[in-house]
């Protein structure tokens, strides 16, 4: 089965640092997704991407996050000033169509710890 | 908006004993309904879905009937193993207000002894 790439798996970093997540999604995909889980918690939606632009984000989605497909391959997620409360594990998931009968494949995720 | 609520866990089971997780949802329209589990260290993997009303999704000998009446999805499995230790999350896509997003419950890890 297709499969979509996370890296790295694991991150590390100071509070206030900026880090980016990276995806690769599944080659003919459109849809784009990142999905963050607090340990322990609820697995949470942040954002939605398709046509180079956010179809939807969540509350969680403030200003110190962005979303980048930089070239046709990669989907980014951008933290630019980290805070204690973003470690979390970051997943990313994209879909071919926006169908609900779909599923969504989910990568392996990047576990983020902020210090 | 739309939601899911899952029983709280964590559920500790004997080898071979009957699972059932409860998941109730709430949702205009006719979503899809998921089941998805996260087995220790790894990512999320689809185990089963239904995409109408009284479909059965099964897989690997899970099964989840979609019930509209109840807005219920309940996960069942007759014998548990060993292997079967993860964290199961009910979700739903769609209904009337589809963005495409799925929508997650708070996941309920299983625990199996031997």
């Amino acid at each position: 089965e297709p499969e979509v790439t996370q890296t790295p798996s694991h991150q590390v970093t100071q509070m206030g640092q900026e880090v980016i997540l990276r995806c690769v999604p599944i080659s003919n995909h459109l849809y784009f997704y990142w999905y963050r889980q607090i340990l322990g918690q609820k697995v949470e939606f942040l954002v939605s991407f398709y046509n180079n632009e956010i179809s939807e984000k969540s509350e969680i989605f403030d200003d110190q996050f962005s979303v980048e497909r930089p070239d046709g391959s990669n989907f980014t997620l951008k933290i630019r000033s980290t805070k204690l409360e973003d470690s979390a594990m970051y997943f990313c998931a994209s879909s071919s169509t926006q169908a609900t009968n779909e599923k969504l494949f989910f990568g392996s995720g990047t576990q983020l710890s902020v210090l | 908006g739309n939601s899911v609520t899952q029983m709280e866990g964590p559920v500790t089971l004997s080898e071979e004993a009957f699972l059932t997780i409860n998941c109730t949802y709430t949702a205009t329209g006719y979503p899809s309904l998921f089941w998805y589990v996260q087995y220790p260290g790894e990512g999320l993997q689809l185990l089963l879905k239904a995409t109408k009303a009284d479909d059965k999704g099964s897989n690997k000998g899970f099964e989840a009937t979609y019930r509209k009446e109840t807005t219920s999805f309940h996960l069942e499995k007759g014998s548990v193993q060993v292997s079967d230790s993860a964290v199961y999350f009910c979700a739903l896509r769609g209904g009337s207000s589809n963005t495409g997003k799925l929508i997650f419950g708070q996941g309920t890890t299983l625990q199996v002894k031997p």
